[in-house]
């Protein structure tokens, strides 16, 4: 399975962007980007995810390197329920999500 | 109308006995999964069936039994409880197998003492 590399935790102010970055140097042709969160208490949502361009959602952007190989989640204004686990995941179309440590965004209002 | 429901939503248990959670959808959705989320909070898959067949199952001790009467519902048996099952486990689903957007439910947290 694909590796990912996020940081163990961020911070933010609400009503601020915040952009949440992913590193996945190796990932493969096939693997999409895909990011879930985890709020207290919560099983995980589903968030948004990518193969190679940019995405936009209702809850968030997705931007992609062109090289693929880094990619950020962009929360627009962040909100106080929006204090969760991030992860950022690499899976092919069928096969199983395997979640990493993700980072914890705490939003200070 | 919650889309993904567990049963019991929380479960404490004596090592040794044998215990069941339930799972069930109303998203339509063709394949459902179980995930264990331990104490250091790593979320790892454990089994997904897919129209009620099975098509993942991870290196699980075999006291752990998945049944799925039909697509709508997997439930998870577990004999023979031991300390090391204490966790939460959460089953979710997803249109197709592997397919983006799976929905979780809000967990079962099972306490084995």
């Amino acid at each position: 399975d694909a590796k990912t590399t996020q940081p163990n935790s961020m911070e933010s102010n609400e009503e601020e962007p915040v952009h949440l970055p992913c590193n996945h140097s190796t990932i493969s042709g096939t693997d999409y980007i895909h990011w879930y969160r985890q709020l207290p208490s919560q099983g995980p949502e589903y968030v948004i995810h990518g193969l190679t361009s940019n995405v936009n959602n209702r809850m968030a952007s997705l931007a992609i390197a062109e090289d693929r190989k880094s990619s950020t989640l962009i929360l627009h204004r962040a909100t106080l329920r929006d204090a969760a686990v991030y992860y950022c995941i690499l899976g092919e179309y069928g096969n199983k999500l395997v979640f990493g440590a993700g980072t914890i965004l705490r939003v200070k209002s | 109308d919650t889309a993904v429901s567990q049963t019991p939503k929380y479960l404490v248990t004596q090592m040794g006995n044998d215990k069941s959670i339930k799972c069930e959808q109303n998203l339509g959705h063709d394949t459902m999964y179980w995930y264990k989320q331990d104490s250091k909070k790593f979320l790892k898959i454990m089994f997904s069936y897919n129209n009620k067949e099975l098509i993942i199952n991870e290196t699980v001790p075999n006291r752990f039994s998945p049944k799925s009467p039909d697509k709508a519902h997997l439930n998870l048996h577990i004999n023979s409880l031991e300390l090391g099952d204490s966790a939460v486990y959460f089953c979710a689903s997803s249109r197709s197998h592997g397919l983006p957007g799976y929905t979780f439910g809000s967990g079962t947290r099972l306490t084995v003492v």
